[in-house]
């Protein structure tokens, strides 16, 4: 257990739907990353989240967006989904943005029907 | 544009035996290279890293080569347990505050060991 939690999941929904993904980080960890992991790609770096502010922008679309909470917890908004959009999405935290090493939660594995 | 590549989608080794697991990088700004397992249904487990002033990292079977001039890595496990059986993802980082130090994955070796 690496002590990062994430919600739901699982999550089905339509084209054109808008979702959020909860993720909340490991106790003591500032830093909050996005990864998305399709059927034929590795995972693919989206967001980062320091402290509330952010802080490095990867291959996030413009319908995707995310905040980190003055409780340290993140959420990454989906909207207009599209079929592509179906992966696993990763939440991962370490101390501080200086850190490399980090710590996944279990993911949540979002299907767009 | 892939920066980080895993050639071998999956290799198969014999219980005792030696892993060797490869990993290309193209970027020459990366300077921190991890490797992380995954099981099925988890996350990717943070396994073992290694900077780019350092060409071997030991922890003990767990072994991870890392080769500049010719932007490669390697892990080698020894030996070998069945309970290693896993997805092996090689991600590479740089410490550039523009950043993040986001981690860079390879697609990914499915490492299967056999009794």
């Amino acid at each position: 257990d690496s002590g990062v939690t994430q919600t739901p999941k699982h999550l089905i929904t339509a084209t054109g739907q808008r979702v959020t993904l909860r993720c909340s980080p490991r106790s003591g960890d500032l830093s909050v990353y996005w990864y998305q992991q399709s059927l034929d790609q590795g995972l693919q770096f989206l967001i980062q989240y320091y402290n509330g502010e952010e802080r490095a922008k990867g291959n996030i679309l413009e319908r995707f967006s995310a905040q980190q909470f003055p409780d340290l917890h993140s959420e990454l908004n989906l909207s207009s989904l599209e079929l592509g959009d179906s992966a696993l999405y990763f939440c991962a935290s370490s101390v501080n943005p200086g850190t490399y090493e980090q710590y996944f939660g279990p993911g949540t594995r979002l299907t767009v029907t | 544009d892939q920066q980080v590549k895993q050639n071998s989608p999956s290799l198969s080794v014999q219980e005792g035996r030696i892993s060797i697991l490869n990993c290309d990088y193209t970027n020459s700004m990366f300077d921190y290279f991890l490797w992380y397992k995954k099981y099925p249904a988890e996350g990717p487990t943070f396994l073992i890293s290694i900077s780019s002033i350092k060409d071997k990292n030991e922890d003990g079977r767990f072994t991870v080569f890392l080769n500049k001039s010719a932007k490669h890595l390697s892990l080698h496990i020894v030996p070998s347990q069945p309970g290693d059986s896993a997805v092996y993802f090689c991600a590479a980082s740089e410490s550039n505050s523009n950043s993040g130090y986001a981690l860079n994955f390879g697609k990914g070796t499915s490492l299967l060991v056999t009794p």
